[in-house]
């Protein structure tokens, strides 16, 4: 089944605690991205990923890193988390970076930082 | 630059009843227009989307949506509503010439009543 999976679907951390959370299609999709979901926002684009080795800042990035080592996989990673990092994170592919391609959105990760 | 505006954060009808949910964008180059649906606990998924060739465009579920440029619009409608459409929905906009960085509304959450 064509999918992309997010590990851990909820997690409740410290402030501080550097952590990571995965991110998987197999699609063969060339783009995917990182956002955030807090309530009466919608969702803003953390990172995004062209393709392999090639990734870029979208609109709220700081406190956060990517990186894209393979095409499949696109890690999110929290070195410091704060409490203020507390929301709701959706992984996405795309075929291509083209503005007329739909995503395809993981299930989410529920992220608590206390 | 692009920007959207989801005109109401909350729409309630009644099962059976028409479903309007408004979206107003601002593009500087050609737009491409999606609806997301989202429904609780679940990642989101297409609806419908235009990418500059029929203005108005059939999606999944019933639903669609109506590209007007004068206007600047891509409501979203559905002639008669149903319990299982309760769900957040989103408006996105993309535009060709600028960074590849999807524009999401804040949502519109849809409440139906029996």
């Amino acid at each position: 089944e064509a999918q992309v999976t997010q590990n851990p679907r909820y997690l409740i951390t410290v402030t501080g605690k550097k952590l990571t959370v995965t991110c998987s299609q197999n699609m063969n999709h060339e783009y995917m991205s990182w956002y955030r979901q807090d309530p009466g926002l919608g969702l803003r684009q953390i990172y995004y990923s062209m393709n392999v080795e090639v990734t870029d800042k979208g609109d709220v990035p700081e406190g956060y890193k990517v990186s894209r080592k393979e095409k499949r996989n696109f890690p999110l990673i929290l070195e410091s988390p704060s409490p203020n990092q507390t929301s709701l994170y959706f992984c996405a592919s795309s075929p291509r970076a083209r503005v007329e391609n739909e995503q395809f959105f993981g299930p989410g990760t529920r992220l608590t930082v206390l | 630059a692009q920007s959207v505006t989801q005109l109401d954060s909350h729409v309630s009808v009644s099962e059976g009843t028409p479903v309007l949910l408004r979206c107003n964008y601002s593009s500087s180059y050609s737009p491409s227009l999606f609806w997301y649906v989202q429904h609780p606990n679940k990642g989101l998924q297409l609806l419908l989307k235009y990418t500059s060739a029929a203005t108005l465009v059939k999606g999944i579920n019933g639903f669609e949506a109506e590209f007007k440029k004068s206007e600047t619009s891509f409501h979203l409608t559905k002639p008669s509503a149903h319990m299982s459409d309760a769900a957040e929905y989103f408006c996105v906009v993309s535009e060709s010439g600028g960074s590849y960085i999807p524009t999401f509304g804040r949502g519109t959450s849809l409440i139906v009543h029996p």
